[in-house]
């Protein structure tokens, strides 16, 4: 199972909103509602944001929302904030049964 | 307060083999399906195992299958992970998750610290 693709980073400016993309294919996030976000500070364990494609946590910001189109999930975070700087991954269970992530994206808040 | 406790990492030789622990408290353990991601410095989030509340049924990614085996002792409201035949390419942290409820795959809500796994002789 190849891993997802997501861009290797993205960046915006506070106050700004940006979107991260994580493509598969139809045995993974086409087939599926479950795709996942995950946000990872530096030497800290991964946080779920955003579970089966749009749901939120509770507890998570409501500036954090997901989307799927076809094959491709989208996470979007608006009104950048300092503490949003992090690296980002998608998730999706496959039609193997299996689970697989996207390589990452650093995001830079200028 | 949920809390998940990895411990059994360490600096390991080639072909050898490990058990890595997760004490669960703060929640009903067999209520939950678990899993296991692992991270290689520097690198992404892999999964490796997952398993359902009652330990009935697992599934394992294709890159571990046959070397590790998840399971859990709901009595100790602890998971498990046997890995054997090591390889350099397990030097990982390893991380125990919860998934949402009793499915493995639909995200995991709590994580532990992760224990390093290091494979080099």
């Amino acid at each position: 199972q190849s891993a997802l693709t997501q861009p290797a980073s993205v960046s915006g400016s506070p106050g700004q909103s940006i979107t991260i993309s994580c493509t598969g294919t139809s045995s993974d996030i086409g087939g599926y509602k479950y795709v996942s976000w995950y946000q990872q500070h530096p030497g800290m364990a991964p946080k779920l944001i955003i579970y089966d494609v749009d749901s939120r946590p509770s507890g998570v910001s409501d500036r954090f929302s997901g989307s799927k189109s076809d094959n491709t999930a989208s996470l979007t975070i608006s009104g950048l904030q300092a503490e949003d700087e992090a690296d980002y991954y998608c998730s999706s269970y496959t039609s193997s049964n299996t689970l697989v992530f996207g390589g990452g994206t650093k995001l830079t808040v200028l | 307060e949920v809390q998940l406790l990895e411990s059994g990492g360490g600096l390991l030789q080639p072909g050898g083999s490990l058990r890595l622990s997760c004490a669960a408290s703060g929640f009903t353990f067999k209520s939950f399906a678990m899993s296991w991601v692992r991270q290689a410095p520097g690198k992404g989030l892999e999964w490796v195992s997952g398993i359902i509340g009652t330990g009935g049924s697992t599934n394992y990614a294709d890159s571990v299958k046959g070397r590790f085996t998840i399971s859990r002792d709901n009595s100790k409201n602890t998971l498990y992970l046997q890995i054997s035949s090591l390889r350099a390419d397990d030097t990982a942290v390893y991380y125990c998750a919860r998934g949402r409820g009793t499915s493995w795959y639909k995200g995991w809500d709590c994580w532990g610290q992760g224990t390093l796994v290091t494979v080099s002789s």
